[in-house]
């Protein structure tokens, strides 16, 4: 089975701080990808990277950065933390074959920013 | 740009009854459809999809029939359980490959 795993489940930080969102998948993946889920929104990309150092913007990249160093690691960077980004954050993989067109998610980080 | 619009929930029933979750979308050319499903303090997994006009995807008891005309993909099933209550999210994927998701809609089924 597909394991995606995320750092934290919950985490509180104040206004201002650099928070890191790690995200380990085993599979093998090429795809990663970081979403952040609110209420009546659904789940919005924020960034998504093909393959080792590479990244490219979603469509609320504002206020985030990625790394990948290593193909099973995606990191979620937010330089200094706002209140607004408060959320639930999803990351996932798939497969870079074509052949699947599944995303494999993990369990979530619920962000607080206080 | 794509786009993808469903029913504003929630959706309480009770044991047994017939579940319809609408989903509709936008998009140029003819995208691959998904609907995932997210238990409570879960990440999302898919529950089913289907990649070209008039496909039915199908898992779980759950069905949905990809209507080229009416660019729908809703999501049913004749008799829920208690153990089906959970966020629905339907979702197209992009000419990039990308997802794009739908508001998601919460299932709550009554014993």
């Amino acid at each position: 089975d597909v394991k995606v795993t995320q750092s934290s489940r919950y985490l509180v930080k104040r206004t201002g701080e650099k928070v890191f969102l790690e995200c380990v998948q085993d599979m093998d993946h090429e795809n990663m990808f970081w979403y952040r889920q609110d209420p009546g929104l659904g789940l919005r990309l924020i960034y998504f990277s093909y393959d080792v150092k590479m990244k490219e913007k979603g469509d609320i990249p504002e206020g985030y950065s990625v790394s990948r160093e290593k193909k099973e690691r995606f990191s979620l960077i937010l330089e200094s933390a706002s209140t607004n980004q408060t959320s639930m954050y999803l990351c996932a993989s798939r497969s870079g074959d074509g052949r699947s067109y599944e995303q494999y998610f993990g369990p979530g980080t619920r962000l607080t920013v206080t | 740009g794509d786009s993808v619009t469903q029913m504003e929930g929630p959706v309480t029933l009770s044991e047994e009854a017939f579940l319809t979750i609408n989903c509709t979308y936008t998009a140029t050319g003819y995208p691959s459809l998904f609907w995932y499903v997210q238990y409570p303090g879960e990440g999302l997994q898919l529950l089913l999809k289907a990649t070209k006009a008039d496909d039915k995807g199908s898992n779980k008891g759950f069905e949905a029939t990809y209507r080229k005309e009416t660019t729908s993909f809703h999501l049913e099933k004749g008799s829920v359980q208690v153990s089906d209550s959970a966020v629905y999210f339907c979702a197209l994927m992009d000419s990039s490959y990308k997802l794009i998701f739908g508001s998601g809609t919460r299932l709550l089924v009554r014993p």
